[in-house]
């Protein structure tokens, strides 16, 4: 079973550019999350997709971070434009079903390592 | 924040000996979960334990639960240098997960 699938690894921009991350789930898997991880510090939740409806989106900076799910498989992560605060690992994860009381596994990508200058 | 927390923040042990990790949350949960990090890696998650179960075991992994307290433990028995990683307990608030700042452990051979 291939895992989820997030690209780029790696990127370095300066303040106030665009960037934009990509993140193919496991097949079949309904829900979708984007986590930004700071360095030294557990994920924070920015979306959840269930298929390609939004879930919670009460953490997504929404002046900056937009996130959609076409289809509801595949879903990009953008922040335009970039702030130094945005450096951390963007981490995608899919899960079978939704939250809740039987709250699933979650399947981690390796994530995105944005570094803003 | 209905972050909680863990502790200790680093732990630091040799080959063979245990690691015990603590984590403690604010709210009423469903399930607590385990998951582990490699430096540079995504999360692997290594156990669930119920709201209404008190203890569970995974291969060399032991998890508690104590609701009353709100607070969970995990423990590494007979570790390895593999083992050398960031865990992270994460409890659901909601429909979501909230996962707490983790204990980094490195387990010297």
């Amino acid at each position: 079973e291939a895992g989820v699938a997030q690209s780029p690894r790696y990127k370095i921009i300066e303040k106030r550019q665009s960037v934009a991350f990509w993140c193919n789930p496991i097949s079949g898997h309904a829900t979708l999350y984007w986590y930004q991880q700071i360095l030294g510090q557990g994920p924070k939740l920015l979306i959840q997709f269930q298929n390609n409806g939004v879930v919670d989106d009460s953490q997504l900076p929404k002046d900056r971070f937009s996130a959609e799910r076409l289809k509801g498989v595949d879903s990009t992560l953008k922040i335009q434009p970039a702030k130094l605060e945005d450096s951390a690992v963007y981490l995608c994860a899919s899960s079978l079903a939704r939250g809740g009381a039987k709250t699933p596994m979650q399947y981690f990508g390796p994530g995105t390592r944005l570094t803003v200058l | 924040s209905q972050q909680g927390e863990e502790d200790p923040q680093a732990l630091s042990i040799q080959e063979g000996e245990n690691a015990t990790m603590n984590c403690s949350y604010k709210t009423s949960i469903n399930n607590l979960q385990w998951y582990r990090q490699n430096s540079g890696r995504g999360l692997v998650h290594l156990i669930l334990i119920r709201s209404n179960e008190r203890e569970k075991h995974s291969g060399r992994l032991r998890v508690t639960l104590d609701t009353s307290k709100k607070s969970s433990s995990l423990l590494i028995t007979a570790s390895r240098a593999a083992d050398t990683a960031s865990y992270f307990c994460a409890h659901n608030y909601g429909q979501n997960f909230v996962f707490g700042p983790g204990t980094r452990l490195s387990v010297l051979p």
